[in-house]
């Protein structure tokens, strides 16, 4: 059974520092999903990462993927308050997309 | 270019009736899906279909079906409502494979169960 756990559910952190989002996965998978959620909105689509040692970048946010170890990371660079949200990460195995509990991201000024 | 429309946006049904949450999609994508949000439970999903014709459980199928009625549209189905039903609902769509097919989102829908 396909499971998604995300870790940490919740980050409170200063504006201009970096952290990590973890996103680990039970079984192998065909693709990798990064969504951003603001409150009370839909999912927006961050990244789709597809082989192992995938990296994709777009300015603050970087995922990378590591099939092997089935996991992936969402990296925050210099966090500024704009990127507030909440952030799910989904796994893809023949069509069925499991969604991990999200990461509910505070930046502080 | 509409995307993923879901109707209705907000409803709020009494314990024991029933409803259809409609969902449609206009960039002719394969596969189709429903979830169900809960604070601090992420995105459930509850059912999906692959294809047009088929359709399969997801993690949390109880208390509902669905009809995939076309490729365009994805309907889900309360036939009962029971209180736990209360939730945000997103239907989503995806064309089908490669790295440039992302999952497309409905805007939800807000349903209330008393």
């Amino acid at each position: 059974e396909l499971k998604v756990e995300q870790n940490p559910l919740f980050l409170s952190m200063q504006e201009g520092k970096n952290y990590t989002i973890y996103c680990n996965y039970s079984t192998t998978s065909d693709r990798l999903y990064w969504y951003r959620q603001d409150p009370g909105k839909s999912l927006e689509s961050l990244f789709v990462l597809l082989s192992n040692g995938a990296v994709k970048q777009e300015g603050r946010l970087m995922a990378s993927l590591d099939t092997k170890a089935r996991l992936s990371t969402l990296h925050i660079t210099a966090a500024v308050h704009d990127l507030s949200a909440t952030y799910f990460c989904a796994v893809d195995r023949d069509d069925k997309i499991i969604f991990g509990k999200g990461t509910r991201l505070h930046i502080l000024p | 270019n509409a995307g993923v429309t879901q109707t209705p946006k907000f409803q709020v049904l009494k314990t024991g009736q029933s409803m259809t949450l409609q969902c449609a999609q206009d960039m002719n994508h394969n596969s189709m899906y429903w979830y169900r949000q809960d604070p601090g439970m992420g995105l459930r999903l509850i059912y999906y279909s692959a294809s047009e014709g088929t359709t399969d459980k997801g993690e949390v199928p109880n208390g509902y079906n669905v009809s995939r009625l076309n490729k365009r549209e994805f309907s889900l189905r309360l036939e009962s409502a029971a209180p736990s039903q209360t939730s945000v609902y997103f239907c989503a769509s995806r064309s089908g494979t490669g790295e440039g097919n992302t999952i497309y989102f409905g805007e939800g829908s807000w349903l209330t169960v008393v």
